[in-house]
């Protein structure tokens, strides 16, 4: 089920600035994913986010996690026009054999204006 | 990372056929596969969890009978869309997790295969 949302659902930055992206789910979870998907192609993946971790960093990408509020944000610094694309977040539960698929978020649509 | 690949990238069928979909690891054996499904604009649906050497597990509302899957092997699971329809054209990506890279690693998503059914 779905159960990731993300916001905003676009955004539309001047390149160079920031660029924050929030996701919230429902149920527990094992770890929480960010991935970036160009339009139509497949995904890419950009940082994964343990359950007991609070906050991540990769290159321009910062994510922190809140596992009492259920929610997470993906931070792009100093952004650049190639980050233009959709961005979604996905969740796997807790698993004992660890084959649950993913349950992904609606995406954020990122625009960066030249 | 490891690699998933996908055969057809892209597919265009008439209504009433059936259309196989491949999805390989390349450089590890992946015991366990997933199979999603994209519409327009939309985020990512997972459809059946694909196992090798046994029965797939599919989501609620996914027909087991429509989505026929294969996992034949431990690099090599396929999607069919048997008498497929208008209405089944979408965006198909599998994904693959590596048994070996522990209990917290990504997925690895191959590149998605456009189904067009006219």
């Amino acid at each position: 089920s779905q159960q990731g949302e993300e916001d905003p659902q676009a955004l539309s930055i001047q390149e160079g600035e920031n660029a924050t992206m929030n996701c919230s789910y429902k149920t527990s979870i094992n770890n929480l994913q960010w991935y970036r998907q160009n339009s139509g192609r497949g995904l890419v993946h950009l940082i994964l986010i343990r359950s007991n971790e609070r906050e991540k960093h990769s290159g321009r990408l910062r994510v922190t996690l809140d596992t009492s509020k259920k929610s997470s944000s993906l931070l792009i610094t100093a952004s650049r026009a190639a980050d233009t694309a959709s961005y979604f977040c996905a969740t796997r539960a807790p698993s004992g054999g660890g084959a649950d698929g993913l349950t992904f978020g609606k995406g954020t649509h990122l625009i960066i204006q030249p | 990372g490891a690699v998933v690949s996908q055969h057809p990238s892209r597919v265009i069928c008439k209504s009433g056929t059936s259309v196989k979909i491949e999805c390989r690891s390349l450089d590890f054996q992946a015991t366990t596969m997933f199979w999603y499904r994209q519409f327009p604009k939309q985020s990512l649906m997972l459809m059946a969890t694909s196992n090798e050497g046994s029965k797939a597990t599919y989501e609620q509302g996914v027909e087991k009978d429509k989505f026929l899957i294969n996992h034949a092997s431990l690099t090599l699971s396929t999607l069919t869309v048997t008498s497929a329809h208008p209405e089944d054209s979408s965006f198909y990506i599998c994904s693959a997790r590596d048994p070996l890279a522990g209990a917290y690693n990504e997925q690895f998503f191959g590149p998605g295969t456009r189904l067009t059914v006219l």
